[in-house]
């Protein structure tokens, strides 16, 4: 049980286009769903936390406006990098929780911007 | 500032061999503290979890962690490491004002020769 998917597991775009990531709780209602970020060789940092119908908490230093979250559902949260840039490219790994303080991971998705 | 710490970067065991993984924290309260795991290509899948109670942990995958609040350790252990225990592994910490927000551990690369 308590198992999320990620769609697409990875994604090569041309900077200044949209890519929009899946993050889905497949057998089990998230209430709290999280978005990390992990550049090679270093650790996941967290970029935000959404809670389904409502706006999502962003962590300091990110671009609300450039990493666009929508958690329409207790099982889907998107997260749409909008006008990719070559420094967005990185590891984008997403987690839902039930409510207590274990998360459980999607698989993540590695995203290139050419 | 809340934090964990992982201090060895990369470690290479023989297989066979016992194997601890070092993690430290530093919180104003007793945090909950997670090991997980990450395989190439794979997710993060969680090994064990501590939020109070026995301060020994069993896991998954026959790993243990033993919760040391006087020297604020989280270290993770394994008798006999086999060669599919390769992988990177990451210590997290919950707690302070949001126990549903994580903070990840460097990160230690674990290397098992045959």
């Amino acid at each position: 049980g308590a198992v999320v998917s990620q769609h697409p597991s990875w994604v090569i775009c041309k900077s200044g286009t949209s890519v929009k990531i899946e993050c889905r709780s497949l057998d089990f209602q998230a209430t709290t769903m999280f978005w990390y970020r992990q550049f090679p060789k270093q650790s996941l940092m967290l970029m935000a936390t959404s809670n389904e119908g409502s706006k999502a908490t962003y962590e300091q230093g990110v671009e609300k406006d450039k990493f666009l979250i929508n958690h329409a559902s207790l099982t889907l949260s998107t997260l749409t990098v909008t006008s990719a840039h070559p420094e967005d490219s990185s590891f984008y790994i997403c987690s839902a929780s039930l409510g207590g303080e274990t998360q459980y991971f999607g698989p993540g998705t590695r995203l290139l911007v050419l | 500032a809340q934090s964990v710490t992982q201090p060895d970067i990369h470690i290479t065991v023989s297989e066979g061999a016992s194997l601890e993984l070092r993690c430290n924290y530093s919180y104003g309260a007793t945090p909950y503290l997670f090991w997980y795991v990450q395989s190439p290509g794979q997710g993060l899948q969680l090994l064990l979890k501590y939020f109070s109670g026995d301060t020994l942990v069993q896991g998954i995958k026959g790993f243990e962690a033993e919760f040391k609040r006087s020297q604020s350790s989280f270290n993770l252990r394994k008798p006999s490491v086999h060669w599919s225990d390769a992988a990177e592994y990451f210590c997290l910490g919950a707690g302070g004002t949001s126990y549903g927000k994580l903070t990840f551990g460097q990160g230690t690369i674990l290397t098992v020769h045959p």
